[in-house]
């Protein structure tokens, strides 16, 4: 089942713009991780937040963590054209008796030149 | 280090028949996880496995569908009689301990069609 449902499902910006993609969940987590999958290719790790943190930074990037309200936000600023991708949301999942990710559906960003 | 290795790329299959899919995780890294993504899709965890032991395989079809992880060599995820609906890209990744506090390394994943 999914857990981590990303909004909005498409985005459509110009380069140089700011870009926040939102990620709502459904149970307790431990860690919250952002992946970005170019066309036809393996999902890259961007970003880890543990369930104790509130903000973190990596360079462009910026993830928020709300566990009140069970959602996460990533920011990317002054957008690229190469930052054109799909974005996923992924939290760690005790489900079947084993701790793994779960990933949403994922979220389109298309950054114009 | 040459990353999460998967092989083949794209592997065509007709209906019928088996489908190998392999994965080399990264040095050092002994959890190796499958899922599979459908077009426009978010990945569907399939299974778990460290060396020699399937840890969870809860989200892998009963039927056709196994995995294993040997003590040498690549974690195989092996698909019989494969159908149309099996059509999907596979991706394997791969964690030095468990996820509490470390992200996946992904392989460029298999593509497989079933024609």
């Amino acid at each position: 089942s999914q857990q981590g449902e990303e909004d909005p499902q498409a985005l459509s910006i110009q380069e140089g713009e700011n870009a926040t993609m939102n990620c709502s969940y459904k149970t307790s987590i431990n860690n919250l991780q952002w992946y970005r999958q170019n066309s036809g290719r393996g999902l890259v790790h961007l970003i880890l937040i543990r369930s104790n943190e509130r903000e973190k930074h990596s360079g462009r990037l910026r993830v928020t963590l709300d566990t009140s309200k069970k959602s996460s936000s990533l920011l990317i600023t002054a957008s690229r054209a190469a930052d054109t991708a799909s974005y996923f949301c992924a939290t760690d999942a005790l489900q079947g008796g084993s701790e793994k990710l779960v990933f949403g559906k994922g979220m389109k960003l298309t950054v114009n030149p | 280090n040459a990353g999460v290795m998967q092989n083949p790329r794209h592997l065509v299959r007709r209906r019928g028949q088996e489908a190998r899919l392999r994965c080399s995780p990264m040095k050092g890294h002994s959890h190796v996880y499958w899922y599979r993504q459908l077009p426009e899709e978010g990945l569907k965890f399939m299974v778990y496995l460290q060396k020699e032991n399937i840890i969870d395989e809860s989200g892998m079809p009963k039927e056709r569908f196994s995995a294993e992880f040997p003590k040498e060599g690549p974690s195989i995820l092996r698909i019989q009689q494969v159908v149309r609906g099996d059509s999907a890209a596979y991706f394997c990744a791969s964690s030095p301990r468990g996820i509490l506090n470390y992200g996946y390394t992904f392989g460029s994943g298999t593509r497989l069609t079933v024609v």
